[in-house]
């Protein structure tokens, strides 16, 4: 079965800090990978998505993420956070088979102004 | 962002009674899915649908129920509402199963007294 890890519970970092968040995921076969942001009060939104091609994937708001498969890790990069970045981060996996998407428990990220 | 809606946005309810949520979309996607999001679960599956009257469980399906009778509807409901279905429920939709993407509705927060 398809699992999602996520090992930063909350994350807190000071603007223009450079984010990493970790993404692992457990799954034998091809998958397609997602990054999907929740701002506080809201629903949820895509950052990101992998499902071929070139691994460095770039997304919205200067996100990119990097799926390194002998790893099976999927990270979410930013080079230099912003306060309205503050939201909570769930990684997501689907094997290429199937139509369900399991999601990571989520990383709540806060930026100290 | 995708035409879904959920109705309502906030419900207070008794335990034992029985409560339906509602997701509508004007997409005329095929699949539709209710998610349940909880503080350090992140998102789980509760049912899914992958067209009129065809639908399955997901990871969390037990006490909830569900129904498509039409492509744009799609119901779930508590049979007998217990204090561990308070939580925020969330609707998402994709065009197919495949290497698509889903796209979220704004959340319904339940909770059950």
């Amino acid at each position: 079965a398809q699992s999602v890890s996520q090992h930063n519970h909350h994350v807190i970092l000071s603007e223009a800090a450079s984010l990493e968040l970790g993404c692992n995921y457990s799954y034998g076969g091809t998958v397609n990978l997602f990054w999907y942001v929740q701002y506080p009060g809201q629903h949820l939104q895509l950052l990101l998505k992998y499902f071929s091609g070139d691994p460095l994937v770039k997304g919205i708001k200067g996100f990119e993420a990097e799926f390194i498969k002998s790893k099976f890790s999927f990270n979410l990069r930013k080079p230099s956070v912003q306060w309205s970045d503050t939201a909570e981060y769930f990684c997501a996996v689907r094997g290429s088979s199937a139509s369900k998407i399991i999601f990571g428990s989520g990383t709540r990220l806060s930026i100290r102004p | 962002d995708a035409g879904i809606t959920q109705s309502p946005r906030h419900k207070v309810t008794e335990t034992g009674t029985p409560v339906t949520l509602r997701c509508h979309q004007t997409e005329n996607h095929r699949y539709m899915y209710w998610y349940r999001q909880d503080p350090g679960h992140g998102l789980r599956l509760i049912h899914y649908s992958y067209g009129v009257k065809d639908t399955d469980k997901g990871e969390v399906s037990d006490g909830y129920s569900v129904s498509r009778s039409k492509t744009e509807d799609f119901l779930l409901t508590l049979e007998s509402a217990t204090s561990s279905q308070t939580s925020v429920y969330f609707c998402a939709i994709s065009e197919s199963g495949g290497e698509e993407t889903q796209y979220f509705g704004p959340g319904t927060r339940l909770l059950v007294l």
